[in-house]
């Protein structure tokens, strides 16, 4: 019963370092995103896909890169880590577009750049 | 565009005392209404939702009724338990862009 599984839990990089935050989910679900978590500013929309093959944009999306080329799989790429992405990263997926639908999340991943 | 805001917290209750946060929202179109919750060290759960005006979403205790008149979709307990203890997001289904938009959440803490 995984549904949403991210790794890895903690991570620590120095400036200009890059990393591959890992997400799957066994839910064929066709959606998944990436969200950023920051104290007082909610969680906020980094990158999205709408199913295998397709990315997108959202709020937040510089300084990251996605691909999505399998159902299950949705790797959040930080090409040059930088202080200001410091934060909790959230990996969620739902069935279908998520205005009505239930996003599930996976239990996040904690970044801290030096 | 879209917006959810949120009261401040940290909102401290007592046990079994009544709990109201406030949620009110900003949107074109007919958005869908949602509360998540986050306990200590896990990713955020649904809680409950509302899909249109004066539905009443519920579950655990927890209420909510989208308000449309009001543009409000506010999160009732009427006895909270220590095991309340988390952060309460509101969130946005938008109809137009078919994504999610998060307040700020609202930390409760709920003492003995």
């Amino acid at each position: 019963n995984a549904g949403v599984t991210q790794t890895p839990k903690f991570q620590v990089l120095k400036t200009g370092q890059s990393m591959t935050l890992q997400c799957a989910q066994d839910m064929n679900h066709e959606y998944m995103s990436w969200y950023r978590q920051d104290p007082g500013m909610g969680l906020r929309l980094i990158h999205y896909s709408v199913g295998a093959g397709i990315t997108d944009q959202g709020e937040v999306p510089n300084g990251y890169n996605v691909s999505r080329s399998t159902t299950e799989d949705f790797p959040l790429r930080l090409l040059s880590a930088a202080p200001s992405q410091t934060s909790v990263y959230f990996c969620a997926s739902s069935e279908g577009v998520t205005n009505t639908g239930e996003l599930f999340f996976g239990e996040g991943s904690r970044l801290t750049v030096l | 565009g879209n917006s959810v805001t949120q009261m401040e917290g940290p909102v401290t209750l007592s046990e079994e005392a009544f709990l109201t946060i406030n949620c009110t929202y900003t949107a074109t179109g007919y958005p869908s209404l949602f509360w998540y919750v986050q306990y200590p060290g896990e990713g955020l759960q649904l809680l409950l939702k509302a899909t249109k005006a004066d539905d009443k979403g519920s579950n655990k205790g927890f209420e909510a009724t989208y308000r449309k008149e009001t543009t409000s979709f506010h999160l009732e307990k009427g006895s909270v338990q220590v095991s309340d203890s988390a952060v309460y997001f509101c969130a946005l289904g938008s109809s137009n862009t078919g994504k999610l938009i998060f307040g700020q959440g609202t930390t409760l803490q709920v003492k003995p």
